[in-house]
């Protein structure tokens, strides 16, 4: 059974940092991975979608790594602004429905 | 639209009451699916629709909930006597092929429903 983890569950640091957030996922055997972005109480907003053939793809500010044999992505941001602060959540897909990590809640601070 | 709409985007019922969540995916989108997400919580699948049959209703929590779906367009999330454990943001989703292997899906902004 697939299981996605994300460490840290909460992160706060000073506006310009540079960050990486990270997934875990225990099934190799997947075909893409996403990585998503929800503000308090909205929707999810799609950041990056890495197919399995795929080692990264970039937006931006932000870049995703994908290294199916050790079943990791990686989500890199950039020179980190306030804005950038929300809860980002990594899924793949299962038979039906998007399996999602448990999030890393992200706070840039002015 | 050019997104996944849903309405209301709130809701505050009484407890007992029924509700319904309406999800209006993008156009030609042949999957839609459900999700809660209670406070302080991650995302929890209730069902998943590939045109207007589910073969994946196995995430609804009880007989209280129920969904349908007309053809490839709008589906409705009914939530009957509601409770104050049903209190969530209700997530839908739609994506334009049968499986997530080979696509995305695109979410709405949510409804936000508040039994009190």
């Amino acid at each position: 059974k697939q299981e996605v983890t994300q460490i840290p569950a909460a992160l706060s640091v000073p506006e310009g940092e540079n960050l990486v957030l990270n997934c875990s996922f225990t099934d190799s055997a997947i075909y893409n991975l996403q990585w998503f972005r929800q503000d308090p109480g909205k929707g999810l907003t799609s950041l990056l979608l890495i197919q399995s053939s795929q080692r990264e793809q970039t937006s931006g500010r932000l870049n995703a790594s994908l290294d199916k044999s050790s079943g990791r992505s990686t989500l890199y941001i950039a020179a980190s602004q306030p804005g950038d602060s929300a809860t980002y959540l990594c899924a793949v897909p299962g038979t039906y429905k998007y399996i999602f990590g448990t999030g890393t809640r992200l706070k840039v601070l002015a | 639209g050019a997104g996944v709409s849903q309405s209301p985007s709130n809701k505050v019922t009484e407890k007992g009451k029924d509700v319904e969540l309406r999800c209006d995916p993008i156009s030609g989108h042949t999957a839609l699916y459900w999700y809660r997400q209670r406070l302080g919580q991650g995302l929890e699948f209730l069902i998943y629709f590939q045109g207007n049959s589910a073969p994946d209703k196995s995430g609804l929590p009880s007989d209280r909930f129920s969904a349908e779906r007309t053809g490839e367009s709008v589906s409705t999330l009914t939530i009957q006597r509601t409770q104050q454990e049903d209190s969530a943001v209700y997530l839908c989703a739609s994506s334009p092929r049968p499986s997530l292997a080979n696509t995305e899906a695109f979410f709405g902004q949510g409804t936000r429903l508040t039994v009190v």
